[in-house]
């Protein structure tokens, strides 16, 4: 029963950008986007969150709509150390809750 | 100096035993979780723990029973294992009480019933 909507695979070249694409239409004012990834069944790793403005780290950067209906997970240059899958996330800020979905499947190839 | 770190991380036994996973967090935080990944690799949710009160998926059998000695630790009880409790566990920590917190993952136990 997730909310979110992401498609199952995507490829990638190595050194390019990859664009990682959510939907998640019925996402209420109080809730905020997250993104992990997980790597060959390591732990999921944490990426990055946000609630309606565009946010930058070191890993990545997220771009959400201003109607917050959709939103992109953006790996400047991805590796093949990117090779992951990634999971899309939308939870109330005061929810203990984080329900994963089925994820996007990113192949970087060289 | 792992954040979230889980033991063992691998674990075979066979069916009607009793086992146990332990799992510690140093990041200071006041929630922790179990998450099961099955073989067709999802991620649910089984328990959070905050503050002595337990949030239970009601999806969760019974002989899952997780045990809080301190808020460092949550380690999972499992009784009476069955083939279907074969899976990946992941212990998981947030701070609730700061605003939309994320959850830190350890890198999981696999557990295998035969």
């Amino acid at each position: 029963d997730a909310k979110t909507t992401q498609p199952p695979s995507m490829d990638c070249a190595e050194g390019r950008a990859a664009n990682l694409p959510c939907n998640h239409s019925t996402i209420s004012g109080n809730e905020y986007v997250y993104w992990y990834r997980q790597i060959h069944s390591q732990g999921p790793q944490y990426i990055i969150h946000g609630l309606k403005n565009n946010k930058t780290n070191e890993m990545a950067s997220l771009i959400i709509t201003e109607d917050r209906k959709s939103s992109t997970l953006i790996l400047p240059h991805a590796t093949l150390r990117d090779t992951a899958v990634y999971y899309c996330i939308v939870r109330p800020y005061n929810n203990n809750d984080m329900r994963f979905g089925a994820g996007t499947r990113l192949t970087v190839k060289p | 100096d792992t954040a979230v770190s889980q033991t063992p991380k691998y674990l075979v036994t066979q069916m009607g035993n009793d086992k146990s996973i332990k799992c510690e967090q140093n990041l200071g935080h006041d929630t922790m979780y179990w998450y099961k990944q099955d073989s067709k690799k999802f991620l649910k949710i089984m328990f959070s723990y905050n503050n002595k009160e337990l949030i239970i998926n009601e999806t969760v059998p019974n002989r899952f029973s997780p045990k809080s000695p301190d808020k460092a630790h949550l380690n999972l009880h499992i009784n009476s294992l069955e083939l279907g409790d074969s899976a990946v566990y992941f212990c998981a920590s947030s701070q609730v009480s700061v605003r939309s917190s994320p959850l830190h993952f350890g890198n999981g136990t696999r557990l295998t019933v035969t």
